[in-house]
């Protein structure tokens, strides 16, 4: 089955720094990456996915970037705010086939004002 | 649209007791899924349906049934709580082909003494 590894599980930046979580998959069929956030007490909710056929997405401050050949993609969010706080989820899971997710372990993005 | 509910908030059992924690969906979304969420672990898939009267396990099914009866509603049951069922639950709904996002609910924040 898939296994999604995620990192740094806690990252710490000065607002207006930028924030970088990394994401490993293993198995070359999964084809969709979405990236979920979660505020405290809350339910994750997805800010920005990606497929397999495009190498880079951007809404606003937030990008997300796919290497499809080392099987790893990236968060990256700028010109960080206070409101950034919160734990962020990568996925990794094949449209068109199970649709099931396999999640990473999560990252506590703590933005200091 | 409510999208995923889930009830309760808040439930503190005594080990031994079961117990059914209650998911519904008014999206229509075929796919339904239970994960539960730990400190430094993610999410695991406990259990998923991918419609009504279809179930599977997930990573981390035992301790827990589902049932499917409507593509609604999609409850958890703990027949024997223990204390490493202590956890945060989610239910999450998704629609294949619709862009495959996971619609999470609040979660049940769960306590077994």
């Amino acid at each position: 089955g898939e296994n999604v590894e995620q990192h740094p599980s806690t990252l710490s930046v000065q607002e207006g720094d930028s924030a970088v979580i990394k994401c490993t998959y293993s198995d070359s069929a999964s084809n969709y990456f979405p990236w979920y956030k979660q505020e405290l007490g809350k339910g994750p909710q997805l800010i920005i996915d990606i497929r397999s056929n495009v190498g880079e997405k951007k809404d606003q401050r937030i990008a997300v970037t796919l290497n499809k050949t080392a099987k790893h993609f990236s968060l990256h969010i700028t010109e960080t705010q206070p409101e950034d706080s919160a734990v962020y989820f990568c996925a990794a899971s094949e449209s068109g086939g199970s649709y099931i997710p396999t999640f990473g372990r999560g990252t506590s993005l703590i933005v200091h004002p | 649209n409510a999208g995923v509910t889930q009830t309760p908030k808040f439930q503190v059992l005594k080990t031994g007791q079961s117990m059914t924690l209650q998911c519904a969906q008014d999206m229509n979304h075929e796919y339904m899924s239970w994960y539960r969420q730990d400190p430094g672990m993610g999410l695991r898939l406990i259990h998923y349906s991918v419609g009504a009267g279809i179930t599977d396990q997930g990573e981390v099914p035992n301790g827990y049934n589902v049932s499917r009866s409507t593509t609604e509603d999609f409850p958890l049951r703990l027949l024997s709580a223990a204390p490493s069922q202590t956890s945060v639950y989610f239910c999450a709904s998704s629609q294949p082909g619709l862009g495959d996002t996971q619609y999470f609910g609040p979660g049940t924040r769960l306590t077994v003494l």
